[in-house]
């Protein structure tokens, strides 16, 4: 079965302050891949990334990173310099051979409350 | 740049009547899915459409629930006797080519109350 862990309910920063969002994963498959997206107050779902199960480099975009260790069965999102529009709720996912890439399991996400 | 789309924003609907949300997805993507939300929980997958057919769908999509896709556009999603622990945001998304991990694109979602 696959599963996606997000350990962090809510975090609160201060605007300019890095941060961290933590998210495991469990999967036998070993061609998958994780997705990022953001859920600003607006709802909607907006895409931030997408990486597969054979490529670890860390990914750098603006304030953005991510760190994939397929050791730990992790994909951290990395905030740098965060801002008050960084403020949203924040879902990691998965989606695996198995299912045919059918469909994405979503962990229960990290609400990140950015404050002036 | 091309988005999903769905209509209505919100829908309010009074238990056991049948609600149809829509959907137009990106115009090639081939691969469709709804997916459901429950207010402050996870997203939650219900059912992936490709050629006219259901691939997959989860125990939630029981006998209530059908998609459809009437025409070259829409994609609806029907729920035949709708019952209170059906209001949720119900999100529609597409993509070109799930066998390859293809990023998935979500519309803006619709709002489902049932009182």
């Amino acid at each position: 079965a696959q599963k996606v862990t997000q350990a962090q309910t809510e975090i609160s920063v201060v605007e300019k302050e890095d941060v961290t969002l933590d998210c495991v994963y469990e999967t036998r498959d070993t061609t998958y891949y994780l997705f990022w997206y953001k859920q600003p107050p607006s709802g909607e779902l907006v895409f931030l990334i997408r990486r597969n199960s054979f490529d670890e480099q860390n990914e750098i975009s603006g304030r953005y990173s991510w760190n994939f260790q397929k050791s730990t069965s992790s994909f951290n999102f990395t905030i740098t310099a965060s801002q008050v529009v960084d403020s949203a709720v924040y879902f990691c996912a998965l989606s695996t051979m198995n299912t045919g890439f059918q469909k994405l399991v979503f962990g229960t996400g990290t609400r990140l409350l950015v404050s002036p | 740049e091309p988005e999903v789309t769905q209509t209505p924003s919100h829908q309010v609907t009074q238990m056991g009547q049948e609600v149809i949300l829509r959907c137009v997805p990106i115009s090639n993507h081939l691969y469709f899915y709804w997916y459901r939300q429950i207010l402050g929980q996870k997203v939650e997958f219900l059912v992936s459409f490709y050629n006219n057919e259901i691939s997959e769908k989860s125990e939630i999509f029981d006998d209530q629930f059908s998609v459809e896709r009437p025409d070259g556009s829409n994609f609806t999603l029907k729920i035949r006797s709708t019952k209170l622990e059906d209001s949720a945001m119900y999100f529609c998304a597409s993509t070109g080519l799930a066998g390859v991990g293809d990023t998935q694109y979500f519309g803006p979602g619709t709002r489902l109350t049932v009182l």
